[in-house]
């Protein structure tokens, strides 16, 4: 196991609604990055925090934003809600923000969007 | 910007034989390679990376992978393959450049070794 964790675990919400997707990351890891992995395909980048402040981000709209708190704690939110982001969404998390770290990841939120 | 690519979708391997699943780069500099292994409903779990040094990396459960330079590779290799080795396999780049964890995925693997 990582110690990174996330939930829900599955969730299901409608077209044009907003979502909230919760992580936890490993006790110390000041970075965490987020990523959707559609069915089929490889994760894509969406954004990263480095120590509460968001540190880059992959090609995906302003309604995904994110949040990270100084208990380790970080949330992914999208607004209007597409069927496009039914996917896989992880997060990972890294002890710093340096490139040459593994980034440890959790199992994932199964969001669908009906 | 960088980016990986698995040429193959599917490997299928016989349980003790070895197995190889190809990983291809593309970046500029020199760069930080990794794999991770996904099992069905699952997260990624890392196996191994490469940021510098010997050009060959040993990681978890056996796995190891070879970095090439002239051929841009980074093959995940195991001696002798196990059915538990089943899953989906992934390999990634970072450029060690920029301000930023952004890690490109390749498409994955699908890996099946039969009993």
């Amino acid at each position: 196991e990582t110690g990174v964790t996330q939930s829900p675990t599955h969730l299901i919400k409608t077209r044009g609604q907003q979502v909230t997707l919760r992580c936890s990351s490993q006790s110390g890891h000041n970075t965490v990055s987020w990523y959707q992995q559609a069915l089929g395909q490889g994760p894509q980048f969406i954004f990263q925090y480095y120590r509460e402040e968001e540190n880059g981000r992959g090609n995906f709209p302003p309604r995904f934003s994110g949040l990270q708190f100084p208990n380790y704690s970080s949330e992914l939110n999208v607004n209007a809600l597409e069927l496009d982001d039914s996917a896989l969404y992880l997060c990972a998390s890294t002890p710093t923000g340096r490139r040459a770290d593994t980034q440890y990841f959790g199992p994932g939120t199964r969001l669908t969007v009906l | 910007a960088q980016s990986v690519a698995q040429p193959e979708d599917q490997v299928n391997v016989a349980e003790g034989n070895p197995l190889t699943v190809k990983c291809t780069y593309s970046v500029s500099g020199n760069p930080y390679l990794f794999w991770y292994v996904q099992y069905p409903n699952r997260g990624l779990q890392f196996l191994l990376k490469y940021i510098t040094g010997d050009n060959l990396v040993k990681g978890s459960y056996g796995f190891e992978a070879e970095f090439n330079k002239s051929q841009t590779s980074f093959h995940l290799k195991k001696p002798s393959a196990l059915v538990s080795d089943s899953a989906l396999y992934f390999c990634a780049v970072k450029s060690p450049r920029g301000n930023n964890n952004d890690m490109r995925f390749g498409a994955g693997t699908r890996l099946t070794v039969k009993p």
